[in-house]
């Protein structure tokens, strides 16, 4: 399995709260991604980063910042939660942008 | 506007028999393709790709198939197991050209696979 771990693995917040999650590799892979998971939409990209100090916005961007200060770090910040970020939320990573991304086990975020 | 569909929310298939996936795409820009299997608390994991130069990639019990002119691919699982129930999901990226897209994966909703002993 690729080295990924995500957490924290299961959250619970009040709407207007920041939240930060953590994806951190140890595969030494460039391209990191920010993924959530909601039903009938199968998973949607938030942010991703080619790079440290690189990243950009994916489909589902708004509310949602990242950093990437080293290689094995990825940070996902919802700077005021709300509920409709409410989800399961994945990290990916890929050595090479043509190549399959493996995946962490996931964070379920509960906003209440 | 989703540009991956998977329109069968759920497919029923006995012990043995073949299980056939299907996926549809809307934009031409997509040269590669990939498939995902998901068990409940558990990050998606990846089972086989296909790049548009090709029709057909075999790995064992899975064989992937790329209609481009339909703009349609399809999964075959054969022999279907138990443990192959989960959910399964197809992506598509438009990378392979050596474009910008960073290999950004747009995903299908899923499909729930279901395989009776």
């Amino acid at each position: 399995d690729a080295g990924i771990t995500q957490s924290p693995r299961h959250k619970v917040t009040e709407t207007g709260t920041p939240v930060t999650l953590r994806c951190h590799q140890t595969e030494n892979h460039r391209y990191m991604y920010w993924y959530r998971q909601d039903p009938g939409h199968g998973l949607r990209l938030i942010h991703y980063s080619y790079g440290v100090k690189d990243t950009d916005k994916g489909e589902v961007s708004d509310g949602y910042s990242v950093s990437r200060s080293k290689t094995e770090d990825f940070l996902l910040t919802l700077e005021s939660a709300t509920s409709s970020q409410t989800s399961v939320y994945f990290c990916a990573i890929s050595p090479r942008f043509n190549q399959p991304q493996h995946f962490g086990d996931g964070t379920r975020l509960s906003i209440l | 506007d989703q540009q991956v569909k998977q329109n069968s929310p759920s497919l029923s298939v006995q012990e043995g028999r073949i299980s056939i996936l299907n996926c549809d795409y809307t934009n031409s820009m997509f040269d590669y393709f990939l498939w995902y299997k998901k068990y409940p608390a558990e990050g998606p994991t990846f089972l086989i790709s296909i790049s548009s130069i090709k029709d057909k990639n075999e790995d064992g019990r899975f064989t992937v198939f790329l209609n481009k002119s339909a703009k349609h691919l399809s999964l075959h699982i054969v022999p279907s197991q138990p443990g192959d129930s989960a959910v399964y999901f197809c992506a598509a990226s438009s990378d392979l050209a050596g474009g910008t897209s960073y290999g950004k994966l747009t995903f299908g909703q899923g499909t729930i696979l279901t395989v009776h002993p």
